[in-house]
């Protein structure tokens, strides 16, 4: 069965500074990710996703995750946090062909100035 | 284009009693998804329409939940009784087709439900 599992519920860093969110997924086969953020009152919106092409995916408002099947792993970076990055992000697996998506707890990114 | 419209927004309910929540969806999109999501946690899939029929409710509490979308185009979820942990937000999305692979999800803004 597909799941994931977000390492940190809540991160803080400071604007300008590098942003990790950690997510490691469990698959009996080759997955699709995503991420999707979320920010107050709005609805969840996605970032960026991963469909077996490049390892290496970049999304939008800077974001890029790296997809490391030796790790199981598919964190989240973006070089320099904005303030109005502070939302929910959820890290994603799509159960097989069809369109469920499975998704993780959330962490929630907290910028400070 | 427009997006995925729910209403309404909030609600504030007594257990045992019921409540619904409405759905437009994206034009055009076949595809009808509604997800449930309780205060720190991630949406969970509830139940999923392609066109008007039913592709998947296995998580939907049938004794309580029930979903429609009879024209194949909005839809409406209701819940009767209404529990206190039903308290949620309970999302709508939307995608193109369900081909291989599916389209991108399209969320809605929610509806979030208080249960006294």
């Amino acid at each position: 069965a597909q799941s994931v599992t977000q390492l940190d519920s809540h991160v803080s860093v400071s604007e300008g500074t590098p942003v990790l969110l950690r997510c490691n997924y469990s698959s009996s086969y080759s997955p699709s990710l995503f991420w999707y953020v979320q920010h107050p009152n709005k609805g969840l919106q996605l970032l960026l996703k991963y469909t077996s092409a490049a390892t290496l995916v970049k999304g939008i408002n800077g974001f890029e995750a790296e997809f490391k099947k030796s790790e199981t792993s598919f964190h989240l970076t973006k070089p320099s946090a904005h303030m109005s990055d502070a939302a929910e992000y959820f890290c994603v697996v799509r159960r097989g062909g069809g369109g469920k998506l499975i998704f993780g707890q959330g962490t929630e990114l907290s910028v400070k100035p | 284009e427009a997006g995925v419209a729910q209403s309404p927004r909030y609600k504030i309910i007594e257990k045992r009693q019921s409540v619904a929540f409405w759905c437009n969806p994206i034009s055009g999109h076949a595809t009808l998804y509604w997800y449930q999501q309780i205060l720190g946690q991630g949406p969970k899939l509830l139940i999923q329409f392609q066109n008007n029929g039913v592709v998947d409710d296995s998580q939907l509490p049938k004794d309580r939940f029930s979903a429609e979308r009879l024209k194949g185009v909005d839809s409406t979820l209701k819940i009767q009784p209404a529990k206190l942990e039903d308290s949620a937000v309970y999302l709508c999305a939307s995608s193109f087709h369900q081909g291989r692979p599916p389209d991108e999800q399209f969320f809605g803004p929610g509806t979030r439900l208080t249960v006294l």
